[in-house]
């Protein structure tokens, strides 16, 4: 089944310690993304990768970090996490930046203490 | 501005109406339009693409203006199970969603 999976789906975690969100896709798209959803705002894009070890920064990357070594996974990082940060992230893959549609993860809702 | 404006609603229609919601987009430049479904918490999924010729699938039916720059989404007959939020997605070498805008079908 073409899908995208994320883990954890849930996470509470203090201010600090580092976390890491998985992401991975089976569809061998080149064209991955991270998103976060707040309430009111929307989905904001995080960092964006339009191929293997090619990745750039979307609107919102500041305390995030992505890695792109492989074509599948995309792996969002949180080196030192804030109560700012807590929200509900998706995960997203294309075949290219310009589509033609994007499959979205289910999603991590992460609180931060 | 922001890339892509949609009415955050909600829209409170009972079950049988047709409803319309409407999107605007900034950049003439877009190429690729998208309507996505959002239930609550739930990840977005496609709904349907866009067409310049407009396109229907079913009880829906999408339509592009590219000289007004802004796209629809016609829901007839609607049923509680629309109920939602729809996202306005367009696409110039990236994906710019809209805030989305929240549907509420009663019975």
């Amino acid at each position: 089944e073409a899908q995208v999976t994320q883990n954890p789906r849930y996470l509470i975690t203090v201010t600090g310690k580092k976390l890491t969100v998985t992401c991975s896709q089976n569809m061998n798209h080149e064209y991955m993304s991270w998103y976060r959803q707040d309430p009111g705002l929307g989905l904001r894009q995080i960092y964006y990768s339009m191929n293997v070890e090619v990745t750039d920064k979307g609107d919102v990357p500041e305390g995030y970090k992505v890695s792109r070594k492989e074509k599948r996974n995309f792996p969002l990082i949180l080196e030192s996490p804030s109560p700012n940060q807590t929200s509900l992230y998706f995960c997203a893959s294309s075949l290219s930046v310009l589509g033609p549609e994007q499959f979205f993860g289910p999603g991590t809702r992460l609180t931060v203490l | 501005r922001k890339e892509v404006e949609q009415d955050p609603g909600p829209f409170n229609v009972p079950e049988g109406a047709t409803v319309a919601f409407n999107c605007t987009y900034s950049n003439s430049a877009s190429q690729s339009f998208f309507w996505y479904r959002q239930d609550c918490r739930k990840e977005p999924k496609l709904l349907m693409s866009v067409y310049s010729s407009g396109n229907e699938d079913g009880r829906f039916t999408a339509q592009l203006n590219r000289a007004s720059q802004y796209i629809s989404l016609l829901i007839r007959d609607s049923k509680l199970s629309d109920s939602a939020t729809y996202l306005c997605v367009v696409n110039i070498h990236k994906f710019y969603f809209g805030s989305g805008t929240k549907l509420n079908v009663k019975p």
